[in-house]
Parts: structure tokens; sequence; C-alpha cells
């Protein structure tokens, strides 16, 4: 079975920090690993990482997967308060057509003024 | 610009009843996917949809039934309501995109939810 584990599950730290989070997966037939966002609604999208070793990078955001060891980190550095929302990390495994994705439970992150 | 629109935002069921959660997508896509989360969980597939009249099963499809007549529209029918389906439904889509010579799955677009109770 397909697993997708995150850590921490809950994050609280103040305005200005950097935060890790972080995520290890076991699958079979790995086709990418996804980071979303999610507030009060829809998740939305932040990265897909599909190569080991390249950082991708948004703004303060930042992420890198290692394929070896089966792991994904988020970074966000200098936090704001609009970046408190449940991060998810989920992973796309190969098939005939589409992609269902394998989600862990998400990072709930609190940013305190 | 529309995107994944979900229908309804909000719904009541008692045991037993049925009712269709509406999706539709305006961006094309050829994939769709219906799935829920519950709280404190990530989010779980229950169907998935390659294109008009093709369906399949994802990890949690018992209780559930889909269909697929065109590009726009995967709907989410639930037979006999029961307390266990009270969830937070996601409608989902998304496309093939090609980079350097290969095809490969484009991340998928989030509908705003369902939020449903079965009581």
């Amino acid at each position: 079975e397909d697993k997708v584990v995150q850590s921490p599950l809950s994050l609280v730290v103040h305005e200005g920090d950097t935060v890790t989070l972080n995520c290890s997966y076991e699958v079979t037939n790995f086709r990418s690993l996804l980071w979303y966002k999610q507030e009060k609604k829809a998740p939305t999208f932040l990265f897909m990482l599909t190569s080991s070793g390249i950082e991708k990078k948004s703004g303060r955001l930042s992420s890198i997967l290692d394929k070896k060891e089966l792991f994904s980190i988020l970074n966000i550095t200098a936090t704001q308060t609009g970046d408190s929302a449940v991060y998810l990390c989920a992973v796309s495994t190969s098939g005939g057509g589409a992609d269902g994705l394998t989600f862990g439970k998400g990072t709930h992150l609190i940013i305190q003024p | 610009n529309a995107g994944v629109t979900q229908t309804p935002k909000f719904r009541i069921l008692k045991i037993g009843q049925s009712m269709t959660l509406q999706c539709t997508q305006d961006m094309n896509h050829n994939y769709m996917y219906w799935y829920r989360q519950d709280p404190g969980m990530g989010l779980k597939l229950i169907y998935y949809s390659v294109g008009a009249g093709i369906t399949d099963k994802g990890e949690v499809p018992n209780g559930y039934n889909v269909s697929r007549s065109t590009t726009e529209d995967f709907p989410l029918r639930l037979e006999l309501a029961a307390p266990s389906q009270t969830s937070v439904y996601f409608c989902a889509s998304s496309t093939l995109g090609q980079a350097l010579g290969f095809y490969s799955n484009q991340p998928q677009h989030f509908g705003d939810g369902t939020r449903l109770s079965i009581l």
C-alpha cells in the first residue's frame, strides 16, 4: 500500500522564523511529488518535483526531493501570518493515464505575529 | 476564470437519502478526480476518469458512483447516504503537458469542496 508521511503534524512559530516541513514516502512506481497549500477551501498547487537534488523556488518557498532516501522538504523563510495553512504533500504514481494522488495527513502551520 | 466548480458548497442529508455532487471544469482537461477529506486526514481518492465515458475506482470507492458523459462534467453520486460518508469532497482536474519531448501529468487543480453531513 502506498504511504506518504508528513512531519510535524502541527507547528507554531513566530513571524519571521524559517520553517522546514518534511514528507517521506513509500510507493510503487513513483512519478512525482507535489506540495499543496490548503487554507479554508481548495488545495492550491505549490511545487511538483520529479528529479532528485533540483531545488524548486518560488519567492520565500523552496522545495527539494531526494529519491534515494524517499523524502522531500518544503522550506519557508521569513514566515508571515499569511503562510498559516495546512501544507499537503502528495505523491503521484505512474499508471495508464490519470494519476490519482496519495496524500499525507498534512502539516498544520500557524504563524504567530 | 472559473477553473473547477463544485456545487453545492454545503449539504445535510438524512441516512438513506441519495444525492449527486456536481463538478464541472472549463479548462478542457481530460483527467478528473474525486477525493474525500476527513478531519485531520489527507485526501483520499474515490474515483477518477481519464476521459468521457471512462471511469475507474480509486482507494475508497464503496458507497459512491460516478459517470463522465462529457469532458466538462464529473458528478459523484451517493445512493444510500451513511454517517461514514460525512466528509468534505473535492473534485480536481488535470491534463497532460509536454516538456523536453516527454508527456507528463500536470498538477491537479481543485474545486472549493462540498461539505456534506449525514445525520
